[in-house]
This record gives structure tokens, C-alpha cells and sequence, in this order.
């Protein structure tokens, strides 16, 4: 099973800041990681597919990068909105796992 | 729109079974991949099952391999997860989304909430 570490844990940030998630996985996935934003109560929403691929809607402040075993999602200009908890997510061998999640607080 | 509404949520004994399921609407269901997540109360998200569009492959997460069950009627845009000898640790909200052929899970139901407890 290919498991994902994300740091840190825990980012608090201002709103404007630029704020930068990481996510490893323990062997290579290639390109194939998806990144997600979750908000209390709500499921959660595709930010990134393909590693770099923004999902539908989602605005150009969120920026996704990597391949192989390391990836990272950076938000360009913190929104009040944007303050959530960012998941990501890969599937090999038609089994997927996540990380273990990124709470973003305002600072 | 697309959609999915999950259904079947409910307190039940352990040892005992649940079926979930889950209507599309809005997209081609009979062409999507779908997939079952799952996250316990006040945690992360936890992959538990995929299924392909025409069935012919289902993968499970080894905490639920050989108690779960996952299906589709495509005929009916409905996805399926048989629970059985459900354990306290399944205790979690049932969210069915569409898979992207491996690539993110596009569109979330709004879940369905499994409680398990004597």
C-alpha cells in the first residue's frame, strides 16, 4: 500500500499570505495524485488532478506540482475562505489511499 | 447537475449488516468509475472500495476485504456497498464519488452516516 505523509499537520497563516501543503508518498505514483479541500460538514472538493490539473471552478490562486514522490499544492494569496483542511490522494494498482490531512487555520 | 445522494445510513449492532447506496444523475453514470471513502468522526479520509464502470474489477482496502461488497446497476444509476459483519471501527460517514479513471474524484455525494454500537 502506498502511504502518504502530508506536513505539516498544522499551517496558520493570514489571509494574503501564500501558503505552501506538502505531501509525500512513500514509492512513486507517477503523476497520479489529486488534491482536495474539505471544509466542516461539507464533502470534500477536487482542487488538483493529475498532480497540476485544476479541477473545474477551482481558482488559479491554487497551483499544484510534482511527480514521483513528492508533490506540493500552493495557494498563491490566502482567501478567508480558503482556511480548511487539504487532503491528497493517489490510486495505484486501482487501490487509493489518502494523506492524513493539512489543517490550514488563520493565524 | 450532477449529482449523488447516498441512502441507508443507520445505527446498527456489531456483527450485523447494512447496504448503502448511492443514486447518480447528471452525468453518464454507465461510463464512471465509482468509488466508496469513508471518514470516522473527526478524522481523515480513508479510501474503502472501487469499482469500474462495467464491473468487471473491484478492489477493496484490507480493513474491509471480504466483509464489504461493492456493485452498480447501471440501469438504474445506482451504486451498492454491502456491509457485513460490521465492526465499532466502521463507524464513519459513507461518501460514494466518481473516479476519474484514477486521476481525483470529481463529483461527492453528501453522505450517508454508518453508526455502530451495541
Amino acid at each position: 500500500e502506498v502511504v502518504l505523509t502530508q506536513s505539516p499537520a498544522t499551517l496558520s497563516l493570514s489571509p494574503g499570505e501564500r501558503a505552501t501543503l506538502s505531501c509525500r508518498a512513500s514509492q512513486s505514483v507517477g503523476s497520479y495524485l489529486a488534491w482536495y479541500q474539505q471544509k466542516p460538514g461539507q464533502a470534500p472538493r477536487l482542487l488538483i488532478y493529475d498532480a497540476s490539473n485544476r479541477a473545474t471552478g477551482i481558482p488559479a490562486r491554487f497551483s499544484g506540482s510534482g511527480s514521483g514522490t513528492d508533490f506540493t499544492l500552493t495557494i498563491s494569496s490566502l482567501e478567508p475562505e480558503d482556511f480548511a483542511v487539504y487532503y491528497c490522494q493517489q490510486r495505484s494498482n486501482w487501490r487509493g489511499t489518502f494523506g492524513q490531512g493539512t489543517k490550514l487555520e488563520i493565524k | 447537475q450532477e449529482h449523488l445522494v447516498e441512502s441507508g445510513g443507520g445505527v446498527v449492532q456489531p456483527g450485523r449488516s447494512l447496504r448503502l447506496s448511492c443514486a447518480a444523475s447528471g452525468f453518464t453514470f454507465s461510463s464512471s468509475d465509482m468509488v466508496w471513502v469513508r471518514q470516522s468522526p473527526g478524522n481523515g479520509l480513508a479510501w474503502v472500495a472501487v469499482i469500474l464502470h462495467d464491473a468487471s474489477i473491484k478492489y477493496y482496502a484490507d480493513s474491509v476485504k471480504g466483509r464489504f461488497t461493492v456493485s452498480r446497476d447501471n440501469s438504474k444509476n445506482r451504486l451498492y456497498l454491502q456491509m457485513n459483519s460490521l465492526r465499532v471501527e466502521d463507524t464513519a460517514l459513507y461518501y460514494c464519488a466518481r473516479d476519474l479513471e484514477g486521476r481525483g474524484f470529481d463529483i461527492w455525494g453528501q453522505g450517508a452516516m454508518v453508526t455502530v454500537s451495541s
